[in-house]
């Protein structure tokens, strides 16, 4: 069974960092993509970051450029989103996501449950 | 960026009735286009893909349609597993966007 499971959110203040991890499991780990999608509360989904099944490739979102980093450590299966310059508005439901093909046609056919994390003085 | 733009917010229907979701891309996407369903509480779960494909485990009751700009989601026989928020995404360029939802709820 594929899965993704995330941890490491917490209450963070402004500012502040914060990494979260996503352990996957159930499929070839090393040859898919893996994503972050964020959803704040009550609110709809945002694509946060994204890096390809050998991390040559990675890609933001606007919003976060500079402050986030992701990478992935294939040997332990897991994918990593370090979060730096915290902001208020950072505050959301993190999920991690597998690719479905490969690294060609990102749309997410795995979902976490999602780690919280909430920026907040 | 692509701006992805679903009506209505919100859906009320009767189970057992038909759902139309919609949803428009500013620019064209191609086909590379997915729909995600997400019950209260839980995370989304992958719908269709390609606009038109269902995912693995997907009812055939679950439809998908269109290209470029414009496309549908039909629910054709709604079933009380199916009251949830429904996402659309479009994976032809970066970023990656999603639509703002439609809710469908019990009418």
């Amino acid at each position: 069974e594929v899965q993704v499971v995330e941890s490491g959110g917490d209450l963070e203040q402004p500012g502040g960092s914060l990494r979260l991890s996503c352990a996957g499991s159930g499929f070839s780990f090393s040859t898919y993509a893996m994503a972050w999608v964020r959803q704040a509360p009550g609110r709809g989904l945002e694509w946060v970051s994204g890096i390809g099944y050998s991390a040559g490739r990675t890609y933001y979102a606007d919003s976060v450029k500079g402050r986030f980093t992701i990478s992935r450590d294939n040997s332990q299966n897991m994918v990593y989103l370090q979060m730096h310059s915290l902001r208020a508005e950072d505050t959301a439901v993190y999920y991690c996501v597998k690719i479905a093909i490969g690294e060609s046609y990102w749309y997410f056919d795995a979902w976490g449950r999602g780690t919280l994390v909430s920026v907040s003085s | 960026e692509i701006v992805m733009t679903q009506s209505p917010a919100t859906l009320s229907v009767s189970p057992g009735e038909r759902a139309t979701l919609s949803c428009r891309a500013s620019q064209s996407v191609s086909s590379n286009f997915a729909w995600y369903l997400q019950k209260p509480g839980q995370a989304p779960r992958l719908l269709i893909y390609g606009a038109s494909t269902r995912a693995t485990g997907i009812p055939a009751r679950f439809s998908g349609s269109g290209s470029g700009t414009e496309f549908t989601l039909t629910i054709s026989s709604l079933q009380s597993e199916d009251f949830a928020v429904y996402y659309c995404q479009q994976y032809y360029n970066w970023p990656l966007t999603f639509g703002g939802g439609t809710k469908v709820e019990i009418k």
